[in-house]
């Protein structure tokens, strides 16, 4: 699996959008792009995931580039309770569906 | 439709005791996975399994711990002769067939503190 790249924290006013990046130079044709993220002492949870496109649910959006080597978690309007660990991760489709997890970005959303 | 279940969610044993973890995947879901995240540090794989067929356990440790997936019931993460160093937090999660695009649905975990 491709190795992910994020900065270890972030901070984001309450109200704005919070843009989490991940570089994953090493991705390969048939490896998607996933996004967790951990509040403090929960279980992950998932937020997004996409292949090649970009990508909108209810919780954040998703931008690829084009040449899918870098990616954008956007959090459109962020919260208090948005504060968390985000994790990047590049997963391809074959050899089983474990997930690895790396250190993650933490996301302080403040006041 | 319920989440992963775990159980319990907090377990407190003394050196020398056993500690039985369970998990119940979501339902339809066939495959569980086990990670442990230790106090401060991040989330580590430790095995994945299908019923009955340990298919992933490169991250178990090699002594002590075991994990199985019967037919019937849920999946258990059983760790023998716990140390103070197994005191974690551990997460199971689970997802269906394997189909393409992989999306892991985690339980709230169960915390160990062994004493």
């Amino acid at each position: 699996d491709a190795k992910t790249t994020q900065p270890t924290s972030m901070d984001c006013a309450e109200g704005r959008a919070a843009n989490l990046p991940c570089n994953h130079s090493t991705i390969s044709g048939n490896e998607y792009v996933y996004w967790y993220r951990q509040i403090h002492s929960q279980g992950p949870q998932y937020i997004i995931h996409g292949l090649k496109n970009n990508e909108t649910n209810e919780m954040a959006s998703l931008i690829i580039t084009e040449d899918r080597k870098s990616s954008t978690l956007i959090l459109p309007h962020a919260t208090l309770r948005d504060t968390a660990v985000y994790y990047c991760i590049v997963r391809g489709t074959g050899g089983g569906n474990k997930l690895t997890f790396g250190t993650g970005t933490q996301l302080k959303v403040e006041l | 439709n319920a989440g992963v279940m775990q159980n319990p969610r907090h377990l407190v044993r003394r050196r020398g005791q056993e500690a039985r973890l369970r998990c119940s995947p979501m339902k339809g879901h066939s495959h569980v996975y086990w990670y442990r995240q230790l106090p401060e540090e991040g989330l580590k794989f430790m095995v994945y399994l299908q019923k009955e067929n340990i298919i992933d356990e490169s991250g178990m440790p090699k002594e002590r711990f075991s994990a199985e997936f019967p037919k019937e019931g849920p999946s258990i993460l059983r760790i023998q002769q716990v140390v103070r160093g197994d005191s974690a937090a551990y997460f199971c999660a689970s997802s269906p067939e394997f189909s393409g695009a992989n999306v892991l649905t985690f339980g709230a975990g169960s915390r160990l503190t062994v004493l």
